[in-house]
């Protein structure tokens, strides 16, 4: 059971370049998640995912995109690369919503736009 | 006033100290809250739900106090392999299951 695998791990882009970040989770989760996370600050929500088929945007969604075809996999295309996507990125998956909802993320893929 | 305030330490403990950590949120309806530890560089992993009548697992003690809304995470008896970032996290409701991140506090257990 590997639980959440996100590829890859570290990606060096030069600025306009664009590139996917996969996410695959094999819970059988419904939910799934992008967020990502600056040097001191929290982790920020980029997009999310309630089922196949159906993405909304969280709070910091310009210059990304998402697709969600298959319950396992939510990856998360960058367009036109800007250092202000300089960060690491967590995919994150949960079984439900509300009270009792607990993440299991990634590991996470460090980027960086120069 | 940012949705979730952490202290961002870091809190430098003896092996063996008690520490404890705040964290103050500012939407009252929110529903759900945890604490999740993050190592660094690597990703953030549950440590433990909050729950409103507080709750204990093992050297570890959440509470919540809706009132004047903030959660506390207390650890006793310190390890080394206690050092890390503790993140509070806050589920301010509605679909989506959207939570909002702390910053974190950053603990370190020294010999």
């Amino acid at each position: 059971n590997a639980g959440v695998t996100q590829t890859p791990k570290f990606r060096i882009l030069k600025i306009g370049q664009s590139m996917t970040l996969q996410c695959t989770q094999d819970m059988n989760h419904n939910y799934m998640y992008w967020y990502r996370q600056d040097p001191g600050m929290g982790l920020k929500l980029i997009y999310y995912s309630v089922g196949a088929g159906i993405t909304d945007k969280g709070e910091v969604p310009n210059g990304y995109n998402v697709s969600r075809s298959t319950t396992e996999d939510f990856p998360l295309r960058l367009e036109l690369a800007a250092p202000s996507q300089t960060s690491v990125y967590f995919c994150a998956s949960s079984t439900r919503t509300g009270v009792a909802s607990v993440l299991t993320f990634g590991a996470g893929s460090r980027l960086t736009v120069l | 006033r940012k949705e979730v305030e952490q202290d961002p330490g870091p809190f430098n403990v003896p092996e063996g100290a008690t520490v404890a950590f705040n964290c103050t949120y500012s939407n009252s309806a929110s529903q759900s809250f945890f604490w999740y530890r993050q190592d660094c560089r690597k990703e953030p992993k549950l440590l433990m739900s909050v729950y409103s009548s507080g709750n204990e697992d093992g050297r570890f003690t959440a509470q919540l106090n809706r009132a004047s809304q903030y959660i506390s995470l207390l650890i006793r008896d310190s390890k080394l392999s206690d050092s890390a970032t503790y993140l509070c996290v806050v589920n301010g409701g509605g679909g989506g299951n959207k939570l909002t991140f702390g910053t974190g506090t950053q603990l370190k257990v020294e010999l």
